[in-house]
């Protein structure tokens, strides 16, 4: 079974535009979740979309943005870049925990996201 | 705001000597997972334990869940190169919200 692709790998961008990642969850997974990961502040929670709808967010401004489509896969939007959204972003697959009550969550690789 | 501490932040161990890494909480977990990430790469998931008490062994490393679901430990034994990169502990604290919060995270480096 393929594992969770994400796209690009790597992006660079200026000031003030705006970027879109791509992220292809595990065959068979509804949930995605988002996180942005610095040195600094370690992995952030950004948002997790199920079925479409996004069911928990972190605390991010609303320049941060996310959607998911019917297919499951993913996709997050930043506008307006500032230097400091520099990071390499993950996005990550999951079942749901159902009656387990066990909820793990698969990775991709991440985009690299540059701001200059 | 449930934090997920972990300690020590920067380990640097010579190859085959043994290590361990804690994860602390002040809350209970509904289960908790351990993932190691190398260097541009996402993390990857090594356990999951669920049962208060539970160890688990996967090859050189045991991991351990404490009794009240508050903490576990990652054990190495005869550590090796290939161990070296980014240990994260992350726990469900939401018991059915189904969102994780991740641990601070223990880099780790082996020197051969």
């Amino acid at each position: 079974k393929a594992g969770v692709t994400q796209t690009p790998r790597y992006l660079i961008k200026t000031r003030g535009q705006q970027v879109t990642l791509s992220c292809s969850p595990i065959s068979g997974h509804r949930s995605v979740s988002w996180y942005q990961q610095t040195p600094g502040q370690g992995l952030q929670f950004l948002f997790e979309y199920f079925s479409e709808t996004q069911r928990n967010k972190g605390n991010f401004p609303g320049r941060f943005s996310g959607r998911q489509f019917s297919n499951s896969r993913s996709e997050m939007n930043v506008s307006t870049l500032e230097l400091g959204d520099s990071a390499l972003y993950l996005c990550a697959s999951s079942l749901s925990a159902g009656t387990s009550g066990i909820y793990e969550q698969y990775f991709g690789p991440g985009t690299r996201l540059t701001v200059t | 705001t449930q934090l997920l501490e972990q300690s020590p932040q920067f380990l640097s161990i010579q190859e085959g000597e043994n290590l361990t890494v804690y994860c602390n909480s002040s809350s209970v977990f509904s289960s908790l997972q351990w993932y190691r990430q190398e260097p541009g790469e996402g993390p990857v998931l090594l356990v999951t334990v669920v049962t208060g008490g539970e160890v688990k062994k996967l090859k050189r490393l045991t991991f351990q869940f404490g009794d009240a679901r508050k903490d576990s430990s990652l054990h190495i034994t005869a550590a090796q190169p290939g161990d070296t990169g980014l240990y994260l502990c992350a726990g469900d604290f939401n018991f059915g919200n189904e969102k994780l919060t991740f641990g601070t995270g223990t880099r780790l480096t082996i020197i051969p």
